[in-house]
């Protein structure tokens, strides 16, 4: 079974600031890959997805997001943070060729943009 | 087109009661999910439709709870009778499944509260 792990549970930027956020998962093959943002009283909304090919994906907002299969991470990172990115970042894995539905999803990360 | 609409947005509710929570899928999607969302577990997946066809729900936490898809724009999660642990937002999602897996398109969620 696949799994997700977001070693941070909140981090705290400077506004203009760079941010990675990082996400490990565990899969036996490539899996299906996604970044999810959460603000607050809202559902979640897609950032990016990676599935084959280049392994640098981009999404919205100006987040990108990069995938190493040896470490088996897909770390989300953004250049310029804006007050507006404050919110919680969930990472997903997928099995391949299957439903995007079967996604497991990371505990979040929270992210505090301080002015 | 409209989002994946859920209703109610906030529901609170005595123990013993029974909880109905709605979902309308975006038009012409064919897979639906119901995933709940608590600080201490996070975010899980309680069950999914294809083409209005329960396919997996192994993630319902118990017989209390039970979900139903009568066509394809309609599905109810239902719990009877309520307990305090059931307080959670819970979350529809829906997506289109074809060749390769796309995006979960998520509600805005039902936030309930049992007393």
């Amino acid at each position: 079974a696949q799994s997700v792990t977001q070693p941070d549970i909140h981090i705290t930027v400077s506004e203009g600031a760079s941010l990675e956020l990082r996400c490990n998962y565990s899969y036996g093959a490539t899996p299906y890959l996604f970044w999810y943002v959460q603000s607050p009283g809202q559902g979640l909304q897609l950032l990016l997805k990676y599935f084959s090919g280049d392994t640098l994906v981009q999404g919205i907002k100006g987040f990108e997001a990069e995938f190493k299969r040896s470490q088996s991470s897909f770390n989300l990172r953004k250049p310029s943070v804006h007050w507006s990115d404050a919110a919680e970042y969930f990472c997903a894995v997928a099995p391949s060729n299957t439903n995007a539905g079967k996604s497991t999803f990371g505990d979040g990360t929270t992210l505090t943009v301080k002015p | 087109d409209a989002g994946v609409i859920q209703s109610p947005r906030h529901e609170v509710t005595e123990m013993g009661q029974e909880v109905t929570l709605r979902c309308k899928p975006i038009s012409g999607h064919n897979s639906l999910f119901w995933y709940r969302q608590t600080m201490m577990r996070g975010l899980e997946l309680l069950i999914y439709f294809n083409n209005n066809v329960p396919i997996d729900d192994s993630g319902m936490p118990e017989d209390r709870f039970s979900a139903k898809m009568p066509n394809a724009s309609f599905s109810t999660l239902k719990i009877q009778p309520s307990e305090p642990r059931d307080s959670a937002v819970y979350f529809c999602a829906s997506t289109l499944t074809t060749g390769l897996t796309g995006e979960l398109f998520f509600g805005e969620g039902s936030r309930l509260t049992v007393l």
